[in-house]
């Protein structure tokens, strides 16, 4: 199994900041990574995903970007933030489309 | 959209009784996952059924999938308190994977 690290836990930003967070793998190498967000009670919205580095797709427009500089490494940006970017951010795993996926701890962001 | 929908949405029972919550979802699929959330955390995966299964168990956890109603159902037997949490169907085809807006089960002890 894979195991997902994210950072920071909790971050609080005011609007018009930059962004950067951070996810690493261990456990596989050439993971399918995931970026999530999730409002307060909901489910889970897909922002981005990479099935190799420098491959990403968003699957929703928005104010922010993700790159994945190496094969375990996916990074979610923004440039200046919003008050609504504020959410759970999920990074995940998984070794194809269609198999399990591995999630981190997850980074909540207010953005004040 | 082929996103999974739980019901119900939220779901309180006494410790020691089942919990059974459904999914429903609208396209073929070539698989189904179950995964629970504990607040404020991330999900962890609890069973993968495949579309060519109907049923599968995993401890306490039994679910089925019912392709031709494209529903599916899990089941928590003999609940427990740390049962707790929010669990989410997954569903995924080709390379679309889609998350369900979940069931908020509660166990009281």
């Amino acid at each position: 199994s894979q195991t997902i690290h994210q950072w920071p836990a909790t971050l609080v930003q005011p609007v018009g900041s930059p962004l950067s967070l951070e996810c690493t793998v261990e456990g596989t190498s050439n993971p399918n990574l995931y970026w999530y967000r999730q409002a307060a009670g909901r489910g889970l919205q897909l922002l981005f995903y990479s099935v190799g580095i420098g491959q990403i797709s968003s699957e929703v427009p928005q104010n922010l970007s993700a790159s994945r500089p190496q094969d375990r490494q996916f990074i979610l940006s923004s440039k200046k933030l919003l008050l609504s970017d504020s959410g759970f951010y999920l990074c995940a795993g998984s070794t194809g489309w269609q198999e399990t996926q591995y999630f981190g701890p997850g980074t909540r962001l207010l953005v004040l | 959209s082929q996103q999974g929908e739980e019901d119900p949405q939220a779901l309180s029972i006494q410790e020691g009784e089942n919990a059974t919550m459904n999914c429903s979802y609208k396209t073929s699929i070539n698989n189904l996952q179950w995964y629970r959330q504990n607040s404020g955390r991330g999900l962890v995966h609890l069973i993968l059924i495949r579309s060519n299964e109907r049923e599968k168990h995993s401890g306490r956890l039994r679910v089925t999938l019912d392709t031709s109603k494209k529903s599916s159902s899990l089941l928590i037997t003999a609940s427990r308190a740390a049962d707790t949490a929010s669990y989410f169907c997954a569903t995924g085809a080709g390379n679309q994977f889609y998350f369900g807006t979940g069931t908020s089960l509660t166990v009281i002890p």
